[in-house]
């Protein structure tokens, strides 16, 4: 069964450098998204992304994180001068199309230090 | 502001019986509903879906019950399997993006 790709599974990064979260969706999906979820919270939203541009994001993304599909195949979440309340697991998902049923990476374990 | 709640931060049910979860939502402009379970260490899985205009949908031991009026959903698990122990998150949404509830962690017992 296609898989969503995360890479790396566990960033460690110092507080106030910049970090890029590697994903690479199901080939044929033209919808994606990030997610992000803080230890022992709930999954938030973080940005949606179609036809080469941010469709939705939420309050949480800020001017702090971009996203990219610089190749055709992978999409990256860039957080720049990372805060120690950034550290948390942020999930990749695309999906076919509007059904709205995403399939999700395994995730990247992301500490601040 | 909680658009999604799960009120039961976890249950415990015995291996063979019913497992229910259940879900509130608050925006009445939602009209798409999903069940996610998850791994420690994993991303979510999908489970089953269900829109707005239906009020059942069953897949194999996994059925979702949809309450418009009362903006409540319940995942139905039978018979429950010690392989079922997870998270499973309740989303809501419409568009693009969904509102994800805080979860709530199954355990099945054998």
């Amino acid at each position: 069964e296609p898989e969503v790709t995360q890479t790396p599974s566990h960033q460690v990064t110092q507080m106030g450098q910049e970090v890029i979260l590697r994903c690479v969706p199901i080939s044929n999906h033209l919808y994606f998204y990030w997610y992000r979820q803080i230890l022992g919270q709930k999954v938030e939203f973080l940005v949606s992304f179609y036809n080469n541009e941010i469709s939705e994001k939420s309050e949480i993304f800020d001017d702090q994180f971009s996203v990219e599909r610089p190749d055709g195949s992978n999409f990256t979440l860039k957080i720049r001068s990372t805060k120690l309340e950034d550290s948390a697991m942020y999930f990749c998902a695309s999906s076919e199309g509007s059904a709205l049923r995403y399939t999700f990476g395994s995730g990247t374990r992301l500490t601040v230090v | 502001d909680q658009q999604v709640k799960q009120n039961s931060p976890s249950l415990s049910v015995q291996e063979g019986r019913i497992s229910i979860l259940n879900c509130d939502y608050t925006n009445s402009m939602f009209d798409y509903f999903l069940w996610y379970k998850k791994y420690p260490a994993e991303g979510p899985t999908f489970l089953i879906s269900i829109s707005s205009i239906k009020d059942k949908n069953e897949d194999g031991r996994f059925t979702v019950f949809l309450n418009k009026s009362a903006k409540h959903l319940s995942l139905h698990i039978v018979p429950s399997q010690p392989g079922d122990s997870a998270v499973y998150f309740c989303a809501a949404g419409y568009g693009q993006n969904f509102v994800f509830g805080p979860g709530t962690r199954l355990s099945v017992l054998p």
